[in-house]
C-alpha cells in the first residue's frame, strides 16, 4: 500500500495566524481526503481533494477557513487560516484508492 | 451516503475474556467497512476490512469481524483480550472509491 509522508507533525501556532499543511504520497492516489480530530472525538471529513478542481467540503467547513490544493495526484496541502483556539486538533490526510486507504501520521496543531 | 453507529462509548473487559465491539452501519451502496485502532497519541492503525467475498474477516492482533447484510452490522470480536487491546477503535465505512465515514469510537479498557 501506498506511503504518506505528513508534515509538520505537530505545531503550536498563534492565534490569527494561518498554517499550512503538506501531505506527499509514494503513489499516485485517486482521491484524497482531510479530516479533523478534535480531542477526545472520532474522525470528521474536512473535505476531498480533487485533482486539478476545487474540493468538496462537506457541512460545516468552507473553502476560506481550510483552503485546499491538489496539483497532482501524489501531493495535497491543507491550510487553516486565521486560526483560533478551537482549531486546536489533530488534522489527517488519507488517500484512497480502490478499496483501500492509508493515512498520514497526522499534525497535531495548538493554537495559543 | 453512509453512515457509522458504534454502540458503547466505552467498553471493559478482563484479561482473557471475549471482547465485543459493536459497528452498525448506513450505507445506499454496497458497503465497504474497516476497523482501525487508535492507541494513545499515535496514529489509525487498520485492523481489518470486508469489501467483498468472505464475510468473516480476519485481521491483525487476533480481531477478526464478521459482515452481515441483514443485520446492517459489521462487529469486531477477539476471543482473548490482552493488557495490550485497550485502546480507541473506530468503525468506518465507504462505497467504492468514495470518503471513508467513521463512527464515534469506542474505547476498550481492558483490567487485569
Amino acid at each position: 500500500s501506498a506511503v504518506i509522508s505528513q508534515k509538520p507533525s505537530r505545531d503550536i501556532c498563534q492565534r490569527g495566524t494561518s498554517l499550512t499543511i503538506q501531505c506527499q504520497v509514494d503513489s499516485q492516489v485517486t482521491m484524497m481526503f482531510w479530516y479533523r480530530q478534535q480531542p477526545g472525538q472520532s474522525l470528521t471529513l474536512i473535505a476531498t481533494a480533487n485533482q486539478g478542481s476545487e474540493a468538496t467540503y462537506e457541512s460545516g467547513f468552507v473553502i476560506d477557513k481550510f483552503p485546499i490544493s491538489r496539483p497532482n495526484l501524489t501531493f495535497s496541502t491543507l491550510t487553516v487560516s486565521n486560526m483560533s483556539p478551537e482549531d486546536s486538533s489533530i488534522y489527517l490526510c488519507s488517500g484512497a484508492w480502490g478499496d483501500g486507504y492509508t493515512f498520514g501520521s497526522g499534525t497535531r496543531l495548538t493554537v495559543v | 451516503a453512509q453512515s457509522v453507529t458504534q454502540l458503547g462509548s466505552h467498553v471493559s473487559v478482563s484479561e482473557g475474556a471475549l471482547v465485543l465491539l459493536r459497528c452498525n452501519y448506513s450505507s445506499s451502496v454496497p458497503p465497504y467497512l474497516f476497523w482501525y485502532v487508535q492507541y494513545p497519541n499515535q496514529g489509525l492503525q487498520l485492523l481489518l476490512k470486508y469489501t467483498t467475498g468472505a464475510t468473516l474477516v480476519k485481521g491483525i492482533n487476533g480481531f477478526e469481524a464478521e459482515f452481515k447484510k441483514s443485520e446492517t452490522s459489521f462487529h469486531l470480536t477477539k476471543p482473548s483480550a490482552h493488557m495490550s487491546d485497550a485502546a480507541e477503535y473506530f468503525c468506518a465505512v465507504s462505497g467504492y472509491g468514495n470518503k471513508l465515514v467513521f463512527g464515534a469510537g469506542t474505547i476498550l479498557r481492558v483490567k487485569s
